[in-house]
């Protein structure tokens, strides 16, 4: 099993932009997040997903969309990228009964 | 923000001695875990305790946790070099999703050899 995983690792867009953040898992999990985690702030819920077809914001969903059509597929969109978006961004899974979330390697973005 | 909060945020020490981190949050939990992150990496599980336990154990790590103090800790013993990461405690809500997860700010350990 690969896991989590995440493309790109890095990437670097200018202001007003928009990109798509992939994410996938093969571990048939039901629950998928995305996080972005910002020096001194921990990390932090942007949408998170329980199965297909169904999506939820988290604590700082302002700027992003996400949509779930499949179980291992859970894609974050920047619309219109604005330097307060630089940041790592995690997407991890779960599974219900059990709590423990498996992270993705992150992606490290940049908006000049 | 319901953000739990670690304490210290950064933590250094020999190899061999005992590391403690703490972690307090602000309402109730049905579940508290830690996470680790080694630099430039994703963050790896390595214990879960739910709010009717008090203590657990898993391998080197024990954790606590005092519902009515809402405080855990984490204690790593007998430390090794390959232990410095940042450390997070991760919490979700009574009452919430149990996958929303909210994440402390972490706690930076370094073991130097």
């Amino acid at each position: 099993n690969a896991g989590v995983t995440q493309t790109p690792k890095f990437q670097v867009l200018k202001t007003g932009q928009s990109m798509t953040l992939q994410c996938a898992q093969d571990m048939n999990h039901e629950y998928m997040s995305w996080y972005r985690q910002d020096p001194g702030m921990g990390l932090r819920l942007i949408h998170y997903s329980v199965g297909a077809g169904i999506t939820d914001q988290g604590e700082v969903p302002n700027g992003y969309n996400v949509s779930r059509s499949t179980t291992e597929d859970f894609p974050l969109r920047l619309l219109s990228a604005a330097p307060s978006q630089t940041s790592v961004y995690f997407c991890a899974s779960g599974t219900s009964g059990y709590n423990e979330q498996f992270f993705g390697p992150g992606t490290r973005l940049t908006v000049l | 923000s319901q953000q739990g909060e670690e304490d210290p945020q950064a933590l250094s020490i020999q190899e061999g001695e005992n590391a403690t981190m703490n972690c307090s949050y602000k309402t109730s939990i049905n579940n508290l875990q830690w996470y680790r992150q080694n630099s430039g990496r994703g963050l790896v599980h390595l214990i879960l305790i739910r709010s009717n336990e008090r203590e657990k154990h898993s391998g080197r790590l024990r954790v606590t946790l005092d519902t009515s103090k809402k405080s855990s800790s984490l204690l790593i013993t007998a430390s090794r070099a390959a232990d410095t990461a940042s450390y997070f405690c991760a919490t979700d809500f009574s009452g919430g999703s149990n996958y929303k997860l909210t994440f402390g700010k972490g706690t930076l350990l370094t073991v130097n050899p």
